[in-house]
C-alpha cells in the first residue's frame, strides 16, 4: 500500500468549467502518474512527474495540465471540461522496486 | 507501436475451477511484465512483476508465466473463489531512458466466478 489518496472521488461538473483532481501520497515516491480509464481502452497516460516541478506529457495530454509543488501532491487540472473528459481518473506512484501503486480512482462526469 | 493484447475479453467460471488468462505483447525494448487485479470500482492492485529472465512467479493462487521469446504471458488462477471476480490487466514496461519507463496497458480480461 503506497498510501495514495485521490480527491474528490466523485464529481459532476458542467462543460466549460475548470476541474482539479488531487492525488496525495505518503511514501515519498519520486514518480507519479495520472491515467484515465475508459471502456474499450486500457489505462492511458495523461501526464507524469519525475520530481517536484518536473512533469511531462503522456499519450492523451490535450486539455489537461498538471502541477507538482510538493513530493506528496500531484494535481491534475482540466482547464475547461468537455464531455469527452468524462472518465475515471487514476493516480499512481512508482516505488524504487518499480512496483506501481494506484489510487482508488476519481469518477468525473461532465454534463 | 507498442501493443498488449489480452484474451479472452471476458470469462465466466464456476467457483473452485482453474482458469488461465493470456497476454501477448509487442513492446520494445522489453523491461518487465506486470499483472494487476482490478475490482469493480477500485484501483488496480499489483499481483506479479516479472523481468526478462523470469519464467514464472507466484502470488498465492495466482501464477504468472512469461515466455520472452514468443512475447507471451499467462496468468493462471487455481481453485477460483468468488473474490477472484475482477478485471485482470496485463501491463508491459519498456525502458525509455535512464530510470524512465513507458507502460503499455492491455484492455483487461473480465473474470466472473459464479457459485
Amino acid at each position: 500500500d503506497a498510501g495514495i489518496t485521490q480527491s474528490p472521488r466523485h464529481k459532476v461538473t458542467e462543460t466549460g468549467t475548470p476541474v482539479t483532481l488531487r492525488c496525495h501520497q505518503t511514501e515519498n515516491h519520486r514518480y507519479m502518474y495520472w491515467y484515465r480509464q475508459d471502456p474499450g481502452h486500457g489505462l492511458r497516460l495523461i501526464h507524469y512527474s519525475y520530481g517536484v516541478k518536473d512533469t511531462d506529457k503522456g499519450e492523451v495530454s490535450d486539455g489537461y495540465s498538471v502541477s507538482r509543488s510538493k513530493t506528496e501532491d500531484f494535481l491534475l487540472t482540466l482547464e475547461s471540461a468537455t464531455s469527452s473528459q468524462t472518465s475515471v481518473y487514476f493516480c499512481a506512484a512508482r516505488d524504487l522496486g518499480n512496483t506501481i501503486y494506484f489510487g482508488e480512482g476519481s469518477w468525473l462526469t461532465v454534463v | 507501436k507498442n501493443q498488449v493484447e489480452q484474451s479472452p475479453q471476458s470469462l465466466i467460471i464456476l467457483e473452485g475451477k482453474n482458469c488461465t488468462l493470456q497476454c501477448n505483447y509487442t513492446v520494445s525494448p522489453f523491461s518487465n511484465l506486470r499483472w494487476y487485479k482490478q475490482d469493480t470500482g477500485r484501483g488496480p492492485v499489483s499481483l506479479t512483476i516479472m523481468t526478462f529472465s523470469e519464467n514464472t512467479k507466484s502470488n498465492g493462487r495466482y501464477t504468472a508465466t512469461l515466455d520472452a521469446d514468443t512475447k507471451q504471458s499467462s496468468l493462471h488462477i487455481t481453485a477460483s473463489q468468488l473474490s477472484d471476480s475482477a478485471s485482470y490487466i496485463c501491463v508491459v514496461s519498456a525502458q525509455s531512458g535512464a530510470g524512465s519507463y513507458q507502460l503499455t496497458f492491455g484492455k483487461g480480461t473480465k473474470l466472473s466466478v459464479i457459485p
